[in-house]
């Protein structure tokens, strides 16, 4: 089954620095990767996606790019903000009519130090 | 609002007493699952429900129990807690309908401890 592994696990940037985190993903029938951003003592939302048909997406200062040959993907904040601070989950999945199981990746916990 | 809401959000109880955690969804979502979240290991996925009435098996779910009797709730039951339970638990929801799924809501979580 699909295996997505992340790094690093934890990450410590000063505030404004840019913050990248590394995710690989085993089935290359995966198409669709999600990133979730999990605040303290909340559940994780989605804050950007990319489909195995886009390089590169970008949303102000989130941007992720996949790398299909190399079944690889990451996210990337520029200008990081104290309010960045939180652990951020990739995941893989292989979106169809049916039901696609998402996997995730075990997390990374990023600090962003003012 | 569009939200899951999990109740209760802190529970600690003994082995082996019975307990559940109910789900509800407002956004009239077809899908529903439910996570542990454990440190190093991410989210996992303990059971699914595709529609009323459907549910089935993920990734860890020895000694856990579902029922989706109506769209909008999907609790977990556990019906002997055991240690080895003792987790953060989250369940999601998301549409499900033709090549794009919509992104899966979670809610806020419930933090379990069993001694």
């Amino acid at each position: 089954g699909e295996n997505v592994e992340q790094h690093p696990s934890t990450l410590s940037v000063q505030e404004g620095d840019s913050a990248v985190i590394k995710c690989t993903y085993s089935d290359s029938a995966s198409n669709y990767f999600p990133w979730y951003k999990q605040e303290l003592g909340k559940g994780p939302q989605l804050i950007i996606d990319i489909r195995s048909n886009v390089g590169e997406k970008k949303d102000q200062r989130i941007a992720v790019t996949l790398n299909k040959t190399a079944k690889h993907f990451s996210l990337h904040i520029t200008e990081t903000q104290p309010e960045d601070s939180a652990v951020y989950f990739c995941a893989a999945s292989k979106a169809k009519t049916s039901y696609d199981k998402v996997i995730f990746g075990p997390g990374t916990s990023l600090s962003v130090i003012p | 609002e569009a939200q899951v809401t999990q109740n209760p959000r802190y529970l600690i109880t003994v082995t082996g007493k019975k307990l559940t955690v109910t789900c509800s969804q407002n956004m009239n979502h077809e899908y529903m699952s439910w996570y542990r979240q454990d440190p190093g290991l991410g989210l996992r996925q303990i059971y699914y429900s595709m529609n009323v009435e459907v549910t089935d098996k993920g990734d860890v779910p020895e000694g856990y129990k579902v029922s989706r009797k109506e769209k909008r709730n999907f609790p977990l039951i556990l019906e002997s807690p055991s240690p080895n339970q003792t987790s953060l638990y989250f369940c999601a929801s998301n549409h499900r309908g033709g090549f794009r799924n919509s992104p899966l809501h979670f809610g806020n979580g419930t933090r379990l401890t069993v001694t």
